[in-house]
């Protein structure tokens, strides 16, 4: 089956630090991207879609300048949360789907859990 | 907008009972939709995938219903096990993205 992993899985930063998350499709090709934010007990909220080779499109509400999200190639998609905050605590997650995929089913890595102290 | 709703937020069922699991969503313009399974702590994992064409979808003891025209999908689990607990996830994707409901958190009782 289609694999996405992330790494770290986890990572602990001071407030005004930036931290880099990677999302990587292992055994596929995916042209577009997604990452999400989860709270405790909540559920997934979309963040932004990440386009290879071009700008991510950001939900309303989610600061571009702050969460910068750079699709460098087919595999590879990275999210920096840059001057990290407390509030900035929460748990990534990036999916994915392969390109020219008929279904769009979207295939989820394992999540990053970031707190920031 | 997109509204998904999942109901019950939680349930608790002894071992060996079947499992009901109801999603609703408030706009039927979808491509698709999807259930997952998410333990404490990890990401998700994609357990059936429902075309809007499609009425149902099945994998070994789970079944999922789509009727779009009502805007609700079922997820039927079957002789529950320990190892089924967890949290459920219904999303529909509509233009672009997929719209997420709040789950249905698991207990199966041994």
């Amino acid at each position: 089956g289609a694999v996405v992993s992330q790494h770290p899985s986890w990572v602990i930063c001071k407030s005004g630090t930036s931290v880099k998350i990677e999302c990587r499709s292992l055994d596929f090709q995916a042209t577009t991207m997604f990452w999400y934010r989860q709270f405790p007990k909540q559920s997934l909220m979309l963040m932004a879609t990440s386009n290879e080779g071009s700008k991510a499109t950001y939900e309303q509400g989610v600061e571009k300048d702050k969460f910068l999200i750079n699709h460098a190639s087919l595999t590879l998609s990275t999210l920096t949360v840059t001057s990290a905050h407390p509030e900035d605590s929460s748990f990534y997650i990036c999916s994915a789907y392969p390109s020219g995929s008929s279904s769009l089913e979207q295939y989820f890595g394992p999540g990053t859990r970031l707190t920031v102290t | 907008k997109q509204e998904v709703t999942q109901i019950p937020a939680a349930l608790s069922v002894p071992e060996g009972e079947n499992l009901v699991l109801n999603c609703s969503f408030t706009d039927s313009a979808i491509y698709n939709l999807q259930w997952f399974r998410q333990d404490p702590g990890k990401g998700l994992t994609s357990l059936l995938l429902i075309q809007s064409s499609q009425r149902e979808q099945t994998s070994g003891r789970l079944n999922a219903s789509l009727d779009k025209s009502s805007g609700r999908s079922t997820l039927y689990i079957a002789a529950s096990q320990p190892g089924d607990s967890a949290t459920y996830l219904c999303a529909v994707r509509g233009d672009y993205k997929l719209s997420f409901g709040a789950g249905t958190t698991v207990t199966v009782r041994a």
